[in-house]
């Protein structure tokens, strides 16, 4: 069984286009985050939401805007896609918290790409 | 800002050869500390953590990590690495601020074991 699953793994896409990426848990957690990696390898929190509500909002342009419509599932929506914005998005959640030694549990990615 | 660094962005060791992962991090207060790795094609998954009692950590597969309060520092190790040990290796720091689960990823290290 998959515990956190993304969807879709790749997505190719024109600049200024509309685009969605899902998530889902299956681990009956409560807190689910977004993560970007850039071509470095480099991964930084996005956001992060406990419960249906949002807990961190790092400096993201706000043409991504997350969405949790139940706390199983964590959306992420990107308007007007930029080069820029080619990466890997990782989706993970933890029942508790990093900051009490929670675990995060990772999905597979979605790799972006903007052409 | 808080900020965490890996201080090798590449190394390439033997089969059987010791191995040290170094990880720093900038933030006076109390953390909590997160070892992730990353195999080819894989998503991340937790190796170890500290949160809190004794600084020397065991994780899964051989590897363990000190933490280091005076020099800031949570370094990984293993005496004896395998081929299947060629990974990235993600260090990873909670400042423990209650509710902001913010974690702060370094910039990760890759690993490749020679057979």
């Amino acid at each position: 069984d998959t515990a956190v699953s993304q969807t879709p793994k790749y997505l190719v896409t024109q600049m200024g286009n509309d685009k969605s990426i899902k998530c889902e848990q299956n681990l009956g957690h409560d807190t689910m985050y977004w993560y970007k990696q850039d071509s470095k390898k480099f991964l930084k929190i996005m956001f992060s939401y406990n419960n249906k509500e949002l807990i961190i909002n790092e400096t993201v342009p706000n043409r991504f805007s997350p969405k949790s419509p139940d706390k199983a599932h964590l959306n992420l929506h990107i308007n007007s896609l930029e080069l820029g914005d080619s990466a890997v998005y990782f989706c993970a959640s933890s029942q508790e918290g990093s900051s009490s030694g929670g675990e995060q549990f990772f999905g597979p990615g979605t790799r972006l790409t903007v052409l | 800002a808080q900020s965490v660094s890996q201080h090798n962005h590449h190394v390439i060791l033997s089969e059987a050869a010791s191995l040290e992962l170094g990880c720093n991090y900038s933030y006076g207060g109390t953390v909590n500390l997160f070892w992730y790795v990353q195999y080819p094609g894989q998503h991340l998954q937790l190796l170890l953590k500290y949160f809190s009692g004794d600084p020397l950590v065991k994780g899964i597969k051989g590897f363990e990590a000190e933490f280091i309060k005076s020099k800031f520092s949570f370094n990984l190790r293993k005496p004896s690495v395998q081929w299947s040990d060629t990974a990235e290796y993600f260090c990873a720091v909670t400042p423990y601020e209650g509710r902001d689960d913010k974690i702060i990823f370094g910039k990760g290290t890759r690993l490749h074991i020679l057979p």
